[in-house]
């Protein structure tokens, strides 16, 4: 059974940084593409980040570009997002997501598995 | 304002059979494939359709998804009222190189 269990999240002052993890198990985390989606309170899903399957080839929502780094430790079986200068419009559940196919791009299907972690950005 | 473009709401009585709309342009929706979450109150989201028309393990024909053009549905047979909440449309976009999520749309079962 496929398990991603998001952890870090937290409250955090404004222009501080925060490090997100997201524990994976129950498949072969290396094979996979892996992404951040974010949700903030009472909004839509934002998507944030993707990482490919061999950590060569990373993409970011304009809104995080330059501030958030995605990045994967195949050792561990776990995805990391580390978040700096966070913003008030930082404040969301982030999730993580894996994708569906096995060696596949960036752009394929993901699943949303977790039930996330908070982050409330605020002074 | 999302890039993709759904209904803010939809609705329909049990039994009866709705569609929601996703518009999108030919930089995503007309050269990616589209994907479909569903979002219970409280839960997390949920991928319901992928590759246009592909259901995963456990979801229940009663939800079909296609795609035409720079348009996508989800379209839901026989409603139920455990089909309530937000459904969102997602695909790559090749000009920003990343994922969208359409605004998504707030389905209520009468």
């Amino acid at each position: 059974q496929v398990q991603l269990v998001e952890s870090g999240g937290g409250v955090v002052q404004p222009g501080r940084p925060l490090r997100l993890s997201c524990a994976v198990s129950g498949v072969s985390f290396s094979g996979y593409g892996m992404h951040w989606v974010r949700q903030a309170p009472g909004k839509g899903l934002e998507w944030v980040a993707v990482i490919s399957y061999d950590g060569t080839n990373k993409n970011y929502a304009d809104s995080v570009k330059g501030r958030f780094t995605i990045s994967r430790d195949t050792s561990k079986n776990t995805l990391y997002l580390q978040m700096n200068s966070l913003r008030h419009e930082d404040t969301a559940i982030y999730y993580c997501a894996k994708t569906l196919i096995w060696l596949g791009q960036s752009r394929d299907a993901f699943d949303i598995r977790g039930q996330g972690t908070m982050v409330t950005v605020s002074s | 304002q999302s890039v993709l473009t759904q209904p803010p709401s939809a609705s329909g009585t049990p039994g009866q059979r709705v569609t929601i709309s996703c518009s999108g342009s030919s930089s995503n929706i007309e050269s990616n494939t589209v994907h479909w979450y569903q979002q219970v109150p409280g839960s997390a989201p949920k991928l319901l359709i992928y590759t246009n028309n592909q259901r995963p393990s456990g979801v229940p024909d009663r939800f079909s998804g296609s795609k035409s053009g720079t348009s996508a549905s989800l379209a839901i047979s026989g409603l139920q009222s455990e089909d309530e909440g937000d459904y969102y449309c997602s695909t790559w976009d090749d000009s920003l190189h990343g994922v969208l999520f359409g605004g998504g749309t707030k389905l209520t079962v009468l």
